[in-house]
């Protein structure tokens, strides 16, 4: 009964190549974000979605594309993968937008690229 | 800018050695201020949410308490499983809904 999900756990690949990181909640939780944690372990918001639309875009270079196909899943699509992207990427969601809800975490993709 | 500073940035305690971690902000408004804990290869797992200055909560050996510029959380009587990093977040109001973190406070606790 994992709240909330995400997939793969480490994803190893090639500068250059595309990929994506699933996350999926069962929490029935309206808004979900990606956040990024660097080599030094800072947590930064990249997006954040409510009810399938995009209410937060943090500078995140255009290579990276949140698509959210239903509210309960949030994907992230990464194109032309460079060296800096290497880092953990964490899912998370809240109940509903515009209160201090209590963002849940999901277990993180570990990202490397060579 | 929304900013959050965690002191120290590493902790050492004994077991049982009670002791307090530091979470200072500077936002342009509260929404809320929380707690996370991460173990190693795990994402953050929520502790507390603290709303306005002089609110206190407990949980266990932890208690979190709020002023209007910091928060602290303090530690009663540490237990080795209490070691993990301590991720203090603000969530400012006017309607972004993103956390702002601090660099995190790693926590040791020796047997």
């Amino acid at each position: 009964d994992t709240a909330v999900s995400q997939t793969p756990k480490y994803l190893v690949t090639q500068m250059g190549n595309d990929k994506s990181i699933k996350c999926e909640q069962n929490l029935g939780h309206d808004t979900m974000y990606w956040y990024k944690q660097d080599s030094k372990k800072f947590l930064k918001i990249m997006f954040s979605y409510n009810n399938k639309e995009l209410i937060i875009n943090e500078t995140v270079p255009n290579r990276f594309s949140p698509k959210s196909p239903d509210k309960a899943h949030l994907n992230l699509h990464i194109n032309s993968l460079e060296l800096g992207d290497s880092a953990v990427y964490f899912c998370a969601s809240s109940q509903r937008a515009g209160r201090a809800d209590t963002q849940y975490f999901g277990p993180g993709t570990r990202l490397t690229v060579l | 800018e929304d900013q959050v500073t965690q002191s120290p940035e590493a902790l050492r305690l004994q077991e049982g050695e009670s002791s307090s971690l530091n979470c200072s902000y500077t936002v342009s408004g509260l929404r809320g201020l929380f707690w996370y804990r991460q173990d190693p290869g795990k994402g953050p797992e929520f502790l507390f949410t603290l709303y306005s200055a002089g609110e206190e909560k407990e949980k266990e050996r932890l208690k979190a308490t709020l002023t209007k510029k910091e928060s602290f959380l303090h530690i009663t009587a540490p237990k080795p499983e209490d070691s993990a990093t301590y991720l203090c977040a603000v969530q400012a109001q006017g309607g972004s809904e993103k956390l702002v973190f601090g660099k995190g406070t790693k926590l040791t606790v020796n047997p």
